[in-house]
């Protein structure tokens, strides 16, 4: 089955920088990889999604890069503001079920 | 749009108990459903994916008879815990997807806490 992997599993930022989260995933069949923000307590939120076919996806301040060849997939996030704060996992689909394997999350905290 | 709605978001009872937990799509169809545990600190593991109108598919590892999953329709699905004991106890949190896309929208979550 499918195996994600997560880097860091936390990271400090001054506000105002930016945060890069990796992962790498081991199935090549997956072809859907979205990202999910969970801040104590609540329920994933989805805040950026990237499909197979496309490279990188950018949305305001946040933008995903997917390098299928080497199979990873990145999180970058710029400006980072203190709300940014929370917990973050990666995820990829495989199957037309599109069964999610999450990464083990990257905790981000940013600084004043 | 896109809403799921959970309930319940906490219970607390005794070892033994059976607990039910809904999963409702408020403003869209779900024809797959997705139910999820998440232990402190820990990331999101898929329990069974819940098809309406047919049998869940379990993981690998999840005892089916344990964990009840029906979806009797194209907005509920419920998961119950049966005889549950302390080692049950987790964030039980379920997901939909409309049918034909990829993002998966979650519930809340339950708490779940066995004593």
């Amino acid at each position: 089955g499918e195996n994600v992997e997560q880097h860091p599993s936390t990271l400090s930022v001054q506000e105002g920088d930016s945060a890069v989260i990796k992962c790498t995933y081991s199935d090549s069949a997956s072809n859907y990889f979205p990202w999910y923000k969970q801040e104590l307590g609540k329920r994933p939120q989805l805040i950026i999604d990237i499909r197979s076919n496309v490279g990188e996806k950018k949305d305001q301040r946040i933008a995903v890069t997917l390098n299928k060849t080497a199979k990873h997939f990145s999180l970058h996030i710029t400006e980072t503001q203190p709300e940014d704060s929370a917990v973050y996992f990666c995820a990829a689909a495989t199957g037309t079920a599109s069964k999610l394997t999450f990464g083990t999350g990257t905790r981000l905290q940013v600084t004043l | 749009g896109a809403v799921v709605s959970q309930h319940p978001s906490r219970v607390i009872c005794k070892s033994g108990t059976s607990v039910k937990i809904e999963c409702r799509s408020l403003d869209f169809q779900a024809t797959t459903m997705f139910w999820y545990r998440q232990f402190p600190k820990q990331s999101l593991m898929l329990m069974a994916t819940s098809n309406e109108g047919s049998k869940a598919t379990y993981e690998q590892g999840v005892e089916k008879d344990k964990f009840l999953i029906n979806h009797a329709s194209l907005t509920l699905s419920t998961l119950t815990v049966t005889s549950a004991h302390p080692e049950d106890s987790s964030f039980y949190i379920c997901s939909a997807r409309v049918a034909g896309r990829k993002p998966q929208h979650f519930g809340d979550g339950t708490r779940l806490s066995i004593l």
